[in-house]
C-alpha cells in the first residue's frame, strides 16, 4: 500500500523559505489519477489545502497562499516538494503531504475526490 | 471560498451511545462532501466520500447522510477507538475547504 513521508526542517527563521519534501512508497507517483498535495494544521484551527501538483507537473494552489508556494515533483525519486516563502509565525503548523485522487470515483456525471492516504506530519515552528 | 462549520466543536459520550456531528456549508456543495478521522497523534484518514458513501474497511457503524448545504455523520454505536477528532470537507468548489473539526471524546 502507497505510504507518504514528510521531511525537512523543524524550525525556520521569519522572512525565510521553508522547504518541506515528501517521499512516496509502495506505489507510483506517476499514476495518472493522482494529485500529490500539501495540506496545513495551524495551532488550534482546522486543515488548510495549501496545492497540489500531477505528476505532468500540472498543479494548483489555494488562492490564499499561491503568492508564496512552489510545489515540484521528482518523479525518478517518487518525490515532490513544498516551497513556503516569506514565513510568519502564522505559517507555524503541522505539514501534511497527502494523495488526492482525481477525477476520482465518478458515477452518474459526478466525480468525488478525497485525500488518502496521508503522511504522519512534519511540524513546522517558524521563530527567530 | 466556501466555509464549513460544524457543530458541536467538542462533545462527550459514553459506549454504545449515538453520536451525530453536523456539518454546513455557506453554499450549496451537492454531495461533494468528505468526512475524515484524526487520532491523537496521527493523520486524518479519510472515512466517508459523496457525503454518504463508506470508504473500504471503515466500521457500518459510520454513517453519512445530506446534500446541498447540511451534512451529518452518525456513529450509532460509540466504540473507544472512535475518539477522535472528526473533519468535513468539501471538494465542489476549490480551493477545497474544511471544517474546523469535531473532538469527540468518551
Amino acid at each position: 500500500q502507497v505510504q507518504l513521508q514528510e521531511s525537512g526542517p523543524g524550525l525556520v527563521k521569519p522572512s525565510q523559505t521553508l522547504s518541506l519534501t515528501c517521499t512516496v512508497s509502495g506505489g507510483s507517483i506517476s499514476s495518472g489519477g493522482y494529485y500529490w498535495s500539501w495540506i496545513r494544521q495551524r495551532p488550534g484551527q482546522g486543515l488548510e489545502w495549501i496545492g497540489y501538483i500531477h505528476y505532468s507537473g500540472g498543479t494548483s494552489f489555494n488562492p490564499a497562499l499561491k503568492s508564496r508556494v512552489t510545489i515540484s515533483i521528482d518523479t525518478s525519486k517518487k518525490q515532490f516538494s513544498l516551497k513556503l516563502s516569506s514565513l510568519t509565525a502564522a505559517d507555524t503548523a503541522m505539514y501534511y503531504c497527502a494523495r488526492y485522487n482525481l477525477p476520482g470515483y465518478c458515477s452518474g456525471g459526478a466525480c468525488y475526490n478525497w485525500f488518502d492516504p496521508w503522511g504522519q506530519g512534519s511540524q513546522v515552528t517558524v521563530s527567530s | 471560498d466556501i466555509q464549513m462549520t460544524q457543530s458541536p466543536s467538542s462533545l462527550s459520550a459514553s459506549v454504545g451511545d449515538r453520536v451525530t456531528i453536523t456539518c454546513r456549508a455557506s453554499q450549496t456543495v451537492s454531495s461533494y462532501l468528505n468526512w475524515y478521522q484524526q487520532k491523537p497523534g496521527e493523520a486524518p484518514k479519510a472515512l466517508i466520500y459523496a457525503a454518504s458513501t463508506l470508504q473500504s474497511g471503515v466500521p457500518s457503524r459510520f454513517s453519512g447522510s445530506g446534500s446541498g448545504t447540511d451534512f451529518t455523520l452518525t456513529i450509532s454505536s460509540l466504540q473507544p477507538e472512535d475518539c477522535a477528532t472528526y473533519y468535513c470537507q468539501q471538494t465542489y468548489n476549490i480551493p477545497t475547504t474544511f471544517g474546523q473539526g469535531t473532538k469527540v471524546e468518551i
